[in-house]
């Protein structure tokens, strides 16, 4: 079945440590997002990319990296300059060529900071 | 900027009725808009999409309407199960390339037995 896949579910971060989350699409997707979730609040977006070795910053950059080595994937990176990263992240694509542009979404990955 | 609201942000309604939740944009100048439905600690399930040339979208007992003039979508779900409970979001798509999607806070949503 096509679909996202988020890894890990949960995961747990020491202060100072850099965690990677990934996010694999097997849907053909150009696009994929990540977007970041704190209770009680909408999401925020973090990056986007259009396309392979492209992206851009979203609303709420600042302590994340990405990268867009190949179609598939779209990893984020919390680095130690994001001072309040606990929160519920979620990574999501969408196809460029589709006239309908349905975003499709992950389960999610939990992180806290111990 | 695009601000997109929905209020209330909790309803509870008994089994069986009817019920209505509302999504509001401050920008007309959307591509499409998009709810969603979270269940706790899961991702976002896609629900119905409107085009913004569309008036709308129904998929079973969920009914969606948009009117760009006024701002506006409502969701409409008919005869309410226990099992709809879960929060639910509305998004607006500003282009049509991979550009910002806006979210709402959601409205979450508890149906009584």
């Amino acid at each position: 079945d096509g679909g996202i896949t988020q890894s890990p579910k949960y995961l747990f971060r020491k202060e100072g440590q850099n965690v990677t989350l990934s996010c694999e699409q097997n849907l053909n997707h150009d696009a994929m997002y990540w977007y970041r979730q704190d209770p009680g609040q909408g999401l925020r977006l973090i990056y986007y990319s259009q396309i392979v070795n492209d992206f851009q910053k979203g609303d709420i950059a600042e302590g994340y990296s990405v990268s867009r080595e190949k179609k598939e994937s779209f990893p984020l990176t919390v680095t130690s300059a994001q001072k309040n990263p606990t929160a519920f992240y979620l990574c999501a694509s969408s196809s460029k060529f589709s006239g309908a542009n349905v975003l499709t979404f992950g389960a999610g990955s939990r992180l806290t900071v111990l | 900027k695009q601000e997109v609201t929905q209020i209330p942000a909790a309803l509870s309604v008994p089994e069986g009725e009817n019920l209505v939740l509302n999504c509001s944009f401050t920008d007309s100048a959307i591509y499409n808009l998009q709810w969603f439905r979270q269940d706790p600690g899961k991702g976002l399930t896609s629900l119905l999409l409107i085009q913004s040339s569309q008036r709308e979208q129904t998929s079973g007992r969920l009914n969606a309407s948009l009117d760009k003039s006024s701002g506006r979508s409502t969701l409409y779900i008919a005869a309410s199960q226990p099992g709809d409970s879960a929060t639910y979001l509305c998004a607006v798509r500003l282009g049509s390339s991979a550009s910002k999607i806006i979210f709402g806070s959601g409205t979450r949503l508890s149906i009584r037995p």
